[in-house]
């Protein structure tokens, strides 16, 4: 199986900030990968997938990069709406995904 | 826009086993993909495996594989996950979702993604 592994595991930030999330992949999965956020008692969401691109309806404050084994998905003039967990998934060996461990992003 | 609705939440005593529902509202699963993710309690998303349900077509992750068993019905347009042989490490939020293809390319390898989400079911395995 393909390993995602996420850095930092949670981070704080303010309101109006910037943040970056990295993704690393055990091996190359080219760029079949999706990030997802997670509202506390909620469902995840599908926020980004190809690496860079943003699902419908997602906020321009939003943005992913990224190829091969390391991508990035950064947030930009954060909202207090933004805090959340993030996670990336591989889709390179779908139906056989594998989600990163999750990064925890909250206020400071 | 299609939702998934699942079943609602369940206490299970260990050894037992446990089957969750999903359904589509609003629309059908299609040719879509439903693939089966949990969430243990503070956990991360943990992929399952997945069904076509116009096939019945499923596949498992090697950590499920002997104890879960997933199904679909497509006169009722719905989706059964079904784990047997409970602990009380399968405590968790169990989600359906659809994965669909989000991205079709002209030279295969389409970009899929879980677009759409149940609300989740919460399954308690407690003696």
């Amino acid at each position: 199986d393909i390993k995602m592994t996420q850095s930092p595991s949670s981070l704080s930030a303010s309101v109006g900030g910037r943040v970056t999330i990295t993704c690393r992949a055990s091996q190359s999965i080219s760029n079949y990968l999706n990030w997802y956020q997670q509202i506390p008692g909620k469902a995840p969401k599908l926020l980004i997938y190809a690496a860079s691109n943003l699902q419908s309806g997602v906020p321009s404050r939003f943005s992913g990069s990224g190829s091969g084994t390391d991508f990035t998905l950064t947030i930009r003039s954060l909202q207090p709406e933004d805090f959340a967990t993030y996670y990336c998934q591989q889709s390179y060996t779908t139906p056989r995904v594998t989600f990163g461990q999750g990064t925890k992003l909250e206020i400071k | 826009q299609v939702q998934l609705v699942q079943s609602g939440a369940e206490v299970k005593k260990p050894g037992s086993s446990m089957k969750v529902s999903c359904r589509a509202s609003g629309g059908t699963f299609n040719s879509s993909s439903i693939s089966w993710v949990r969430q243990a309690p503070g956990q991360g998303l943990e992929w399952m495996g997945r069904i076509i349900p116009i096939f019945g077509a499923t596949d498992y992750a090697q950590n499920f594989q002997g104890r879960v068993t997933m199904t679909a019905d497509k006169s009722t347009g719905a989706a059964y996950m079904e784990l047997s042989s409970l602990r009380s490490e399968d405590t968790a939020v169990y989600y359906c979702t659809r994965y669909a293809i989000i991205v079709a390319t002209s030279r295969g390898g389409d970009y899929y993604g879980m677009d759409v989400w149940g609300q989740g079911t919460t399954v308690t395995v407690s003696s």
